[in-house]
């Protein structure tokens, strides 16, 4: 089956340290991946996207992802953590069906960033 | 980015009563929209894809005639959840799809049936 797991419910890291938020998938062809942010009552922000190309990608606030085929990562990174991070954080994957597609959720990641 | 809004925000109805929730895009069309439930604490759970012009796809275990869904123009898409009772509070969020790939979410809408 095709999936998206976030191993880590919740990740603690102190203002100034660099944070990796988690994500593994398992998809059959070609994955594209997907971070979103979620703050508190609100909807999902888009943070980055790997579709093809560059093995790292840059997104909003300073985040960055690396796509991992070999061991079918996709975690999220950030080098210098913010308060203002403290979050929860989607990964995503995108799967095919007949002649569509959609996108799937991760369990979601609770970052907390401590001043 | 693009912007997706949602009306209402937030909704309190009697049980029996019937909710309408609108998702537009506001800056792109948009061929499909989605709709997710996200009950505290929880993940995103998609159920439906709302595509224009055509019947909406649910997901396994979704029922489609308690959740209509309508997507009548390539701005809009409509979600109707039809004899609320308190198990349907719950925050239903929609997203678009612009181009192939990316889904740009709406701000949600917190449903409580009482």
């Amino acid at each position: 089956a095709q999936s998206v797991a976030q191993p880590e419910d919740q990740v603690n890291v102190a203002e100034g340290n660099p944070l990796t938020v988690k994500c593994t998938y398992s998809v059959s062809g070609n994955p594209y991946l997907f971070w979103y942010v979620q703050y508190p009552n609100r909807g999902l922000q888009f943070l980055l996207k790997y579709i093809t190309g560059d093995n790292l990608v840059k997104g909003s606030y300073g985040f960055e992802a690396e796509f991992n085929k070999s061991q079918t990562s996709f975690h999220l990174k950030k080098p210098s953590a913010l308060v203002s991070d403290s979050a929860l954080y989607f990964c995503a994957v995108r799967v095919a069906y007949s002649s569509a597609s959609k996108i799937i959720f991760g369990s979601g990641t609770r970052l907390s960033i401590r001043p | 980015g693009a912007v997706v809004s949602q009306h209402p925000s937030r909704v309190i109805c009697k049980s029996g009563t019937s909710v309408k929730i609108e998702c537009r895009s506001l800056d792109f069309q948009a061929t499909t929209m989605f709709w997710y439930r996200q009950f505290p604490k929880q993940s995103l759970m998609l159920m439906a894809t709302s595509n224009e012009g055509s019947k909406a796809t649910y997901e396994q275990g979704v029922e489609k005639d308690k959740f209509l869904i309508n997507h009548a123009s390539l701005t809009l898409s409509t979600l109707t959840v039809t004899s609320a009772h308190p198990e349907d509070s719950s925050f239903y969020i929609c997203s678009a799809r612009q181009g192939i790939e990316t889904q740009y979410f709406g701000p949600g809408t917190r449903l409580l049936v009482l």
